[in-house]
């Protein structure tokens, strides 16, 4: 059972460009989380969805960033028009239910560089 | 003041050394975290705690709800433990973690 799939591990935009980071959940997990972890700083929530519905976006930016689960497909995380602050690790996890006893699981994350 | 609290931010151990790291946090939780990170690496769970305690390995989490305190110990420590260490409540609604900013650890052979 392959674990949750990031890509790309890294990504190196120009300012202004747009960033698209994939996840792909566990196998049979229906929600997915994503997490930001700024350089120097501890890990941060942005964002929960499950297929085809946001369930909490409290953490995302207002501007710029997007985040969709839809029925088909990976979780794509969305970043339009970077900048250089937007440098940071992305981690997604993923678990098969809305309930208190599931875990998270991790994926290894993408490294996005804005230059 | 953060809602999840560690210490220590920085720890360094001799090979064989018991190790503990503390976690407090402020909000009621319907459970605990505590995640491993090496440097430039992904993110491992190591232990889901809602009361009590969990051994696996060399590792034991407990928890104490009333005080709202969780420790990580690490038996007969060694080099390949040298990671941070993460610990992550989920409140008592919702999903979402709120993150400690994590304890490096160092161990030297």
């Amino acid at each position: 059972n392959a674990g949750v799939m990031q890509n790309p591990r890294h990504l190196v935009r120009r300012r202004g460009q747009e960033a698209r980071l994939r996840c792909s959940p566990m196998k049979g997990h229906s929600h997915v989380y994503w997490y930001r972890q700024l350089p120097e700083e501890g890990l941060k929530f942005m964002v929960y969805l499950q297929k085809e519905n946001i369930i909490d976006e409290s953490g995302m930016p207002k501007e710029r960033f997007s985040a969709e689960f839809p029925k088909e497909g990976p979780s794509i995380l969305r970043i339009q028009q970077v900048v250089r602050g937007d440098s940071a690790a992305y981690f997604c996890a993923s678990s098969p239910r809305r309930t208190d006893s599931y875990e998270q699981y991790f994926g290894p994350g993408t490294r996005l560089t804005v230059t | 003041k953060n809602e999840v609290e560690q210490s220590p931010q920085n720890l360094t151990a001799q090979e064989g050394e018991f190790i503990t790291i503390n976690c407090s946090y402020s909000v009621g939780i319907s459970a605990l975290h505590w995640l491993q990170q090496h440097p430039g690496g992904g993110i491992v769970s190591l232990f889901m705690l809602s009361s009590g305690k969990k051994k696996h390995g060399r590792l034991i989490a407990t928890i104490n709800i009333q005080e709202k305190h969780s420790s990580l110990h690490i038996t007969a420590s060694h080099p390949r433990d040298s990671a941070v260490y993460i610990c992550a409540v989920r409140g008592e609604y919702g999903n979402k973690l709120v993150f400690g900013a994590g304890t490096i650890l160092r161990v030297k052979s």
